[in-house]
């Protein structure tokens, strides 16, 4: 599979609790983007990066969020102090240089749920 | 502010009828426009994208319409099949900036048997 790769899938932690998640994309693709969806709910852009540079950041992506890339390949994105509202599905995408913005291929996300 | 509105917000049909689903974009200045098909707990999947010059496109039953100067876009579904059951989101991009994209909230549809 050569797709955009996230793990895992489902992660149920306790409030408080640290959580980090991972994304794999594209292999070719040098941007890679994070987003958070909640039920019924379009997809809310958290961050961005071009190969290992995070160049842009969401007013979502509070002090507790942090994203890294560190060698320009995959991504992680942790979460410290869960809370119950952070319980939401993380979206990875990911696109070529040079791609318009809207080519980008989505992972299957992680579903979070903060108990 | 950049908005993406989409209309109805779910829908149901019986298989084998068609519908349509509305997106009306503020977005400036405008790039292009996607249509992603999301099934439930699944990651988007692109179905077709549009940019300013297009009218219409079509991708084996979706066909996607785009008037740029009423800012509005359509998917319509032929011949609906239950596997078409899913959230439809309409995803608009500016020219500028990396992170453009502006997202709708999706409709949801039901096809019934």
């Amino acid at each position: 599979d050569t797709g955009v790769s996230q793990n895992p899938r489902h992660k149920i932690t306790k409030r408080g609790q640290n959580v980090t998640f991972r994304c794999d994309p594209i292999s070719e693709h040098n941007r890679l983007y994070w987003y958070r969806q909640t039920l019924g709910q379009g997809p809310e852009f958290l961050t961005y990066f071009q190969n290992e540079a995070q160049l842009e950041k969401s007013r979502l992506l509070s002090d507790r969020f942090s994203a890294e890339r560190p060698k320009g390949s995959f991504s992680t994105l942790e979460i410290q102090r869960t809370e119950q509202g952070d319980s939401a599905m993380y979206l990875c995408a990911s696109s070529p240089q040079g791609a318009r913005d809207t080519e980008a291929f989505f992972g299957q996300g992680t579903r979070l749920t903060v108990v | 502010k950049n908005q993406v509105e989409q209309s109805p917000q779910s829908l149901i049909i019986l298989e084998g009828k068609n519908c349509t689903l509305q997106c009306n974009y503020t977005v400036s200045p405008f790039s292009n426009l996607r249509w992603y098909k999301q099934d439930t707990g699944r990651g988007p999947v692109s179905l077709t994208i549009m940019t300013f010059s297009e009218n219409t496109k079509s991708n084996g039953r979706y066909t996607a319409t785009l008037d740029a100067d009423t800012k509005q876009s359509s998917l319509h579904i032929t011949a609906s099949q239950l596997s078409d059951s899913a959230s439809y989101i309409c995803v608009v991009s500016a020219k500028s900036g990396y992170s453009t994209l502006t997202f709708g909230k999706g409709t949801m549809l039901l096809v019934s048997p």
